[in-house]
């Protein structure tokens, strides 16, 4: 089975703050997804990463960056956080190449408060 | 996702089936998923259906896609207490999916 983990299920900061969101995935998948959850807007997408070192802006990355260094770990960062930051933050993974198409996995997710 | 369209709540009874519906846009996704997420939980893949099919059975799941009118549902038969959870319908779209805003099923006795 995929395992998809993240680093914290609970995370509190304050404004202004930099935030580091961790993501692990054991399966060496090449694709790597971080999406926000807010109620009555199902998941939207942050950032995307299809290779090592390689980054794409999903739908709304305004405030946030990302870091892949490794194929396995994929970190989102808030750079200054704000109250507007605070929601459920999900990482997902997903084979890549021939696979394009295949379906994409889902760690617990990281609830993070900005206070 | 504006391009993903469900509804937001259903309620059944505890041994009837539910019926989730979901409208997508994107007429050239070929894989349309499933995901249901439990409370405090990640999303969890249920099933998914390639575009060149119109029916997908597996166990209590059907899945029924109709490409013309861009319209997919999910059925679960005999619905548990434990089936409650919010059911995500999602397109792909290269790398990436779409999500509809969820819907809240409510299994009641």
């Amino acid at each position: 089975d995929v395992k998809v983990t993240q680093s914290s299920r609970y995370l509190v900061k304050r404004t202004g703050e930099k935030v580091f969101l961790e993501c692990v995935q054991d399966m060496d998948h090449e694709n790597m997804f971080w999406y926000r959850q807010d109620p009555g807007l199902g998941l939207r997408l942050i950032y995307f990463s299809y290779d090592v070192k390689m980054k794409e802006k999903g739908d709304i990355p305004e405030g946030y960056s990302v870091s892949r260094e490794k194929k396995e770990r994929f970190s989102l960062i808030l750079e200054s956080a704000s109250t507007n930051q605070t929601s459920m933050y999900l990482c997902a993974s997903s084979l890549g190449g021939q696979g394009i198409n295949q379906p994409q996995h889902f760690g617990d997710g990281t609830r993070l408060s900005i206070l | 996702g504006e391009d993903v369209e469900q509804s937001l709540f259903l309620s059944v009874r505890e041994g009837d089936s539910s019926v989730i519906n979901c409208t997508y846009t994107d007429s050239s996704s070929t894989y349309l998923y499933w995901y249901k997420q439990e409370p405090g939980a990640g999303l969890q893949l249920l099933t998914y259906i390639f575009s060149n099919m119109d029916m997908k059975q597996d166990q209590r799941l059907t899945v029924l896609l109709n490409k013309k009118d861009k319209h997919l549902s999910l059925r679960i038969a005999d619905t548990q207490t434990g089936d409650s959870a919010i059911y995500f319908c999602a397109e792909n779209n290269d790398y990436k999916l779409s999500f509809g805003a969820g819907t809240t099923v409510t299994v009641r006795a």
